[in-house]
């Protein structure tokens, strides 16, 4: 079982739809979650850390987290061709430092 | 406040050759982080620094490749006698403390082409 899995899509959604990106991770004890978007040919942008059980809301952005379910996700909502990117969900394990473990991402592409 | 910096931001190199990319952190940070993305994958976890110091190496290939932080001066991968598999693009972070939860921040990336 891979530690960080995420749907590799792509998932493509109308100019203005809600987008939903999902990730599971295999650590039960991991404490902190992070989304960063990546455009082609750039590096990782953080976007959103999480690290409590709920909804946490940034802008367009909603991250969830449901530890029981060892479940994040990513709700993009009011989607741009602009949000058009690979979305990366990042894991922190358990064991005391920043060693972020990343699944291999999921193609949004947002269609006018 | 400058990010974290890599160079060169592109290189290449011809098989057999060695290759040699640099990382300063952001300013305040003293925990590197360096990561390899190859062409349609996710980024995989390498090796993390601190200064003067190989905290974790669980992600390094076994041979070629080295990692340093020295006390003065960039953190460097080095990766010797390159094959065309090593073609990726390397990403290094930065975090300012070692408690889990602090944001780690990516430079631009170094992208090796090995011909």
């Amino acid at each position: 079982q891979k530690e960080v899995e995420q749907n590799s899509g792509p998932l493509s959604v109308p100019e203005g739809a809600i987008a939903s990106l999902n990730c599971t991770y295999s650590d039960r004890g991991s404490q902190s979650f992070f989304w960063y978007r990546q455009y082609s040919g750039k590096s990782p942008e953080l976007i959103m850390s999480i690290y409590s059980n709920g909804d946490k809301e940034d802008g367009r952005f909603t991250a969830q987290l449901n530890k029981a379910s060892q479940y994040v996700s990513l709700l993009i909502r009011d989607s741009q061709p602009s949000d058009s990117a690979t979305y990366l969900c990042a894991v922190n394990l358990s064991g005391g430092y920043n060693k972020l473990i990343f699944g291999a991402g999921t193609r949004l592409a947002v269609h006018p | 406040n400058a990010g974290v910096m890599q160079n060169p931001r592109h290189l290449v190199r011809r098989r057999g050759q060695e290759a040699r990319l640099r990382c300063s952190p952001m300013k305040g940070h003293s925990h590197v982080y360096w990561y390899r993305q190859l062409p349609e994958e996710g980024l995989k976890f390498m090796v993390y620094l601190q200064k003067e110091n190989i905290i974790d190496e669980s992600g390094m290939p076994k041979e070629r490749f080295s990692a340093e932080f020295p006390k003065e001066g960039p953190s460097i991968l080095r990766i010797q006698q390159v094959v065309r598999g090593d073609s990726a693009a390397y990403f290094c972070a930065s975090s300012p403390a070692v408690s889990s939860g602090n944001t780690i921040y990516f430079g631009e990336g170094s992208w090796l082409t090995v011909v």
